[in-house]
């Protein structure tokens, strides 16, 4: 079975920094590309962030570009997501998905909320 | 703003058949994907590459697509059909990723 579990939301304040992580299992996790996708509160969803399978490409929305950083270690079968210069319309659950590089998002977790407020 | 427009609400009496539509310029070129998402919980994956089912979708769900339009049917509505549902491509550039305003099913 595949799981997905995120960790490290919080609260943070404006201009500050946080750090997901995705523990992965039940599937080669080399083998698959992994993904951001986030939810602002009562809105809809949104592809932040994507890393192929063996790190070699990236994907990151304009939202998010420069301030944002996907990683994997393939090794640990995890995921993360740096975050930088926060700002309050980051504010969202963030979904760790695992899926096809600009294709299919299969799986999904449960997601980590992120709320960013002074 | 989303490149991918959908209606922002259908009704479907129960049993009956719903169409939920996605249209924007890149679908000529890119495959829809469709997501389910109750409230409360993480997205599902219902359609993919435009109409194949993940193993555990029912049946009566099937995607189709024409010209700039993609489309999720359900037919045969049930109760626990009754969610926000998501389609999802890139946009015409080809180099973003995007997904549709959503629609709201309710089952009568």
């Amino acid at each position: 079975e595949v799981q997905l579990v995120e960790s490290g939301g919080g609260l943070v304040q404006p201009g500050g920094s946080l750090r997901l992580s995705c523990s992965a299992s039940g599937f080669i996790f080399n083998t698959y590309s992994m993904h951001w996708v986030r939810q602002a509160p009562g809105k809809g969803l949104e592809c932040v962030s994507a890393i192929s399978n063996n790190g070699g490409a990236t994907y990151y929305a304009d939202s998010v570009k420069g301030r944002f950083t996907m990683s994997r270690d393939n090794s640990k079968n995890t995921a993360s997501l740096q975050m930088r210069s926060l700002r309050a319309e980051d504010t969202a659950v963030y979904y760790c998905v695992k899926g096809a590089w600009f294709g299919e998002l299969e799986s999904w977790g449960q997601g980590a909320l992120v709320t960013v407020s002074s | 703003s989303s490149e991918l427009t959908q209606d922002p609400a259908v009704s479907v009496a129960l049993g009956q058949t719903v169409r939920i539509t996605c249209q924007g310029d890149s679908l000529r070129i890119y495959f829809a994907t469709w997501y389910q998402q109750k409230p409360g919980q993480a997205p599902v994956l219902v359609i993919y590459d435009k109409y194949n089912r993940p193993s555990g979708i029912p049946a009566r769900f099937s995607g189709s697509s024409s010209g700039d339009t993609a489309s999720l049917t359900i037919t045969g509505a049930q109760a626990e059909d009754e969610a926000d549902y998501y389609c999802y491509s890139r946009d015409s550039s080809g180099n973003h990723l995007v997904f549709g305003t959503g629609t709201k099913v309710t089952v009568l």
